[in-house]
């Protein structure tokens, strides 16, 4: 089963607004944790956010927030004030358990953003 | 912030030779590194941990004897397509934690190396 699941495969979003990029996560852990990551074309994955599953607030990295609800095991990404530059492909990812060992990330399928001037 | 360097970024090849990437940690030691594996228009695909002093702990359905990882370092994994055929043309990307974060911290990912058999 899938235990990242991304359901949009596309997105496409005027400048300036505001984006949600959906992510919904599967693990019977009640320890883990939740990543954002940004892919440019270049290849390179670039960390965005974290969320923590004890965390009692919802993380916030400059433009970048996460809209974390817990009962429902969702972690949606929200870019506010979308730029030409955010175009690129988003990664949602989970950290099951909270032990050293526990560093394995898994993937969620992606969603390509594409922002229009 | 931490970097990881991973080199080479691009390879092109013929089928039947065997690659190497490396994967080093430039300010920070890590004692686990992974690879991934992405095929286009797809998501990361865990290959392997890399274990500092220890041998590799593959994901099932990856061969070790075809993708070998050697972690002889704190801050240096490299891994290496043996025999590759045109099947294994992939984008690869390590990514490394240091030794001394929390859990909660994130894996720095290299930039990928795009490898080509033909």
């Amino acid at each position: 089963a899938q235990k990242i699941t991304q359901t949009q495969p596309g997105m496409f979003v005027q400048e300036k607004e505001a984006v949600t990029l959906d992510c919904t996560y599967d693990t019977s852990d009640p320890s883990y944790g939740l990543f954002w990551y940004k892919q440019p074309s270049s290849g390179e994955m670039i960390f965005l956010i974290y969320q923590g599953s004890y965390d009692q607030q919802n993380a916030t990295e400059g433009r970048y927030s996460l809209n974390f609800q817990k009962a429902r095991k969702s972690a949606n990404l929200v870019i506010s004030a979308s730029q030409l530059g955010d175009s690129a492909m988003y990664f949602c990812a989970m950290r099951e358990g909270h032990l050293e060992g526990a560093q394995k990330l898994v993937f969620g399928q992606g969603t390509r953003l594409t922002i229009n001037p | 912030g931490a970097v990881v360097s991973q080199h080479p970024s691009w390879v092109i090849c013929k089928s039947g030779t065997s690659v190497k990437i490396e994967c080093r940690s430039l300010d920070f030691q890590a004692t686990t590194m992974f690879w991934y594996r992405q095929f286009p228009k797809q998501s990361l695909m865990l290959m392997a941990t890399s274990n500092e002093g220890s041998k590799a702990t593959y994901e099932q359905g990856v061969e070790k004897d075809k993708f070998l990882i050697n972690h002889a370092s704190l801050t240096l994994s490299t891994l290496t397509v043996t025999s590759a055929h045109p099947e294994d043309s992939s984008f690869y990307i390590c990514s490394a934690r240091s030794s001394y974060l929390q859990s909660n911290q994130p894996q720095h990912f290299g930039d990928g190396t795009r490898l080509s058999i033909l």
